[in-house]
């Protein structure tokens, strides 16, 4: 079955600075990856997704992520971090088996401090 | 362009009550999917439709839940009797055919507390 670690609970960055969240995978076969963004009250947005092609993809509100097949990772980032990035990120992986489901990790909560 | 619409918004109940959660998904996605999202277990899909039909419900906690869809713009998921422990965010998505490669669309969400 597939699964994902995002293995940090909270991610501290000044405003301005690059911003990172971590994702690795784990899947049988070539993954489907997405990164989804919740703000409080809110459902999941979708950030940006990889399927194939370039391993750098880039998404909505200036972020991007780039895919590791080796190191089997999905790393979110922004080049320089606004206030309002402040939200809970997830990272999901779907396997290319015909099983639609998606796996979500834990989230991690961004915090970006002006 | 209307999201997916979810409500209530908020829902307070007792425990013992029925409780019933709407969800009318994005015109023309042919994938429904009810999930719960607690701080403890974080976000557990429940149940998926495909053309209205239940694929997996794998992920029904017990038979005191239960979900329909009737047609391809309206789903419930119903609890019967519920409990303190049912408490928690459940969400609705939805996502077109040859769903694994589109991204799902969430809901606002059913805030759900019993008391």
């Amino acid at each position: 079955a597939q699964s994902v670690a995002q293995p940090e609970d909270q991610v501290n960055v000044a405003e301005g600075n690059p911003l990172t969240v971590k994702c690795t995978y784990s899947v049988s076969g070539n993954p489907y990856l997405f990164w989804y963004v919740q703000y409080p009250n809110r459902g999941l947005q979708f950030l940006l997704k990889y399927i194939t092609g370039d391993n750098l993809v880039k998404g909505s509100y200036g972020f991007e992520a780039e895919f590791n097949k080796s190191q089997t990772s999905f790393h979110l980032k922004k080049p320089s971090a606004l206030v309002s990035d402040s939200a809970l990120y997830f990272c999901a992986v779907r396997d290319m088996s015909g099983n639609n489901r998606l796996a979500f990790g834990k989230g991690n909560q961004v915090v970006v401090i002006p | 362009d209307a999201g997916v619409i979810q409500s209530p918004r908020h829902e307070v109940t007792e425990m013992g009550q029925e409780v019933t959660l709407r969800c009318k998904p994005i015109s023309g996605h042919d994938y429904l999917f009810w999930y719960r999202q607690t701080m403890m277990r974080g976000l557990e899909l429940l149940i998926y439709f495909n053309n209205n039909v239940p694929i997996d419900d794998s992920g029904m906690p017990e038979d005191r839940f239960s979900a329909k869809m009737p047609n391809a713009s309206f789903s419930t998921l119903k609890i019967q009797p519920s409990e303190p422990r049912d408490s928690a965010v459940y969400f609705c998505a939805s996502s077109f055919a040859q769903g694994a490669r589109q991204p799902q669309h969430f809901g606002d969400g059913t805030r759900l507390s019993i008391l």
